[in-house]
């Protein structure tokens, strides 16, 4: 099925352990995203990359890192791992940034469950 | 300080009624709104979306009002159905960044 497929699915960290979050998209967009959602939060941006060789930082990109490895995928680094990082991280992908966008939303991956212990 | 409120954590109702889900902003130069979808464990799914130059926008059962004089968005899903039991964000444009709302959760009842 066509779509954005994250990895892992769930994974638990000590604190100061490192990992990175993967990303794939199989639709042809330029545009991708990381967000994360915490209890009774909505979600929230922590980078995006409008295409293919940029990125640009969310509302809350401290503690994280990225790479747009090509056009398909997107990934998410912790480097050095905190309880606070505690969350459900989602990968989600556009036609492009802006109007576009936001006529056809994004699709977004399953999620990552995360627990930093 | 929230830019987007939906102040009811959870709605329940009837099979074949309407529900309503509504969603306040604070922030006047949002351009764009936008209602999500979410079932457990799985990501969100774009609903519909309305932009601000209009005040309603239909597709099939959702209809989304937008009313701007008082940072109002709502959603009326009619008939509600039971595959409509789900989390239900609303989301605004802000500088091609989406500002979500903390979620509803709606439960259609049989």
């Amino acid at each position: 099925n066509a779509g954005v497929t994250q990895t892992p699915k769930f994974q638990v960290l000590k604190t100061g352990q490192s990992m990175t979050l993967q990303c794939a998209q199989d639709m042809n967009h330029n545009s991708m995203y990381w967000y994360r959602q915490d209890p009774g939060m909505g979600l929230r941006l922590i980078y995006y990359s409008a295409s293919e060789g940029t990125t640009d930082k969310g509302e809350v990109p401290n503690g994280y890192n990225v790479s747009r490895l090509n056009k398909r995928e997107f990934s998410l680094r912790l480097e050095s791992a905190a309880p606070s990082q505690t969350s459900v991280y989602f990968c989600a992908s556009s036609e492009g940034i802006g109007q576009g966008a936001l006529n056809y939303g994004y699709t977004f991956g399953s999620g990552t469950r995360l627990t930093v212990v | 300080d929230q830019q987007v409120k939906q102040n009811s954590p959870s709605l329940s109702v009837q099979e074949g009624r309407i529900s309503i889900l509504n969603c306040d902003y604070t922030n006047s130069m949002f351009d764009y709104f936008l209602w999500y979808k979410k079932y457990p464990a799985e990501g969100p799914t774009f609903l519909i979306s309305i932009s601000s130059i209009k005040d309603k926008n239909e597709d099939g059962r959702f209809t989304v009002f937008l009313n701007k004089s008082a940072k109002h968005l709502s959603l009326h899903i009619v008939p509600s159905q039971p595959g409509d039991s789900a989390v239900y964000f609303c989301c605004m444009d802000s500088n091609y960044q989406l500002i979500w709302g903390a979620g509803t959760k709606l439960i259609i009842k049989p």
